[in-house]
């Protein structure tokens, strides 16, 4: 069945780098593009880029000087990097599947369960 | 960018009641308006694609509708486990826009 499931350190410290990958199975990253969207805790989501089928890139512009998405196909793994961290960027992170449905709407069909991440010294 | 206003907030109703929560797209986005379900401590869930779609196993009690700017989830017969948080999104194009939220909790 089709899985995602976020990993990396939980904790970063302030002006570090974020590294967080995103393992799939049940699927190949040639055949569906991959978002990741981040929630601080008690707030709504947001959208921070996509990896589509081909390995190109697109980004939300509030994040896109600091983030970079890229993947590993032969080993289904999406990654996430994000510098500059700051105590703004405490959320969970999740990954998900996103293909385009019904020739109407790019979706996000399957999530992974989230990765928190707390940034502190 | 393509701008989602989301409304109420927040919406308190009782099991059995019917609700509505709305969405407001900054342009037209053709009726490629998608609809999540979220849930205390879980994943978001998709519920509604094309404005109008119901994602295989969601029960027909959720409806959407709309089209140009303007859209809409319905939930007839609230049951227990409807309580949750509902989130729009923009599925035209990049960036793929969330709607604020609107969390629906029992009266």
């Amino acid at each position: 069945q089709v899985q995602l499931k976020e990993s990396g350190p939980g904790l970063v410290q302030p002006s570090q780098t974020l590294s967080l990958t995103c393992t799939v199975s049940g699927f190949s990253l040639t055949s569906y593009n991959v978002h990741w969207v981040r929630q601080p805790t008690g707030k709504g989501l947001e959208w921070m880029g996509v990896i589509w089928t081909g390995g190109s890139t697109d980004y939300n512009s509030a994040l896109k000087s600091r983030l970079s998405i890229s993947r590993d196909t032969s080993k289904s793994q999406v990654f996430l990097k994000m510098n500059s961290l700051q105590t703004e960027d405490i959320a969970t992170y999740y990954c998900a599947r996103g293909p385009y449905y019904g020739y109407t709407s790019y979706v996000m069909d399957a999530w992974g369960q989230g990765a928190s991440v707390t940034v502190s010294s | 960018d393509i701008q989602m206003t989301q409304s109420p907030t927040s919406l308190a109703a009782s099991v059995g009641e019917s609700v509505t929560i709305t969405c407001l797209a900054s342009e037209d986005i053709y009726g490629s308006l998608v609809w999540y379900q979220q849930k205390p401590g879980k994943s978001p869930q998709l519920l509604i694609y094309g404005a109008t779609i119901l994602e295989d196993g969601i029960p027909s009690r959720f409806s959407g509708s709309g089209s140009d700017t303007q859209y809409s989830l319905k939930i007839n017969s609230l049951q227990p486990e409807d309580f949750a948080s509902y989130y729009c999104q923009n599925g035209l194009s990049t960036p793929f826009t969330f709607g604020s939220g609107t969390k629906l909790e029992i009266k």
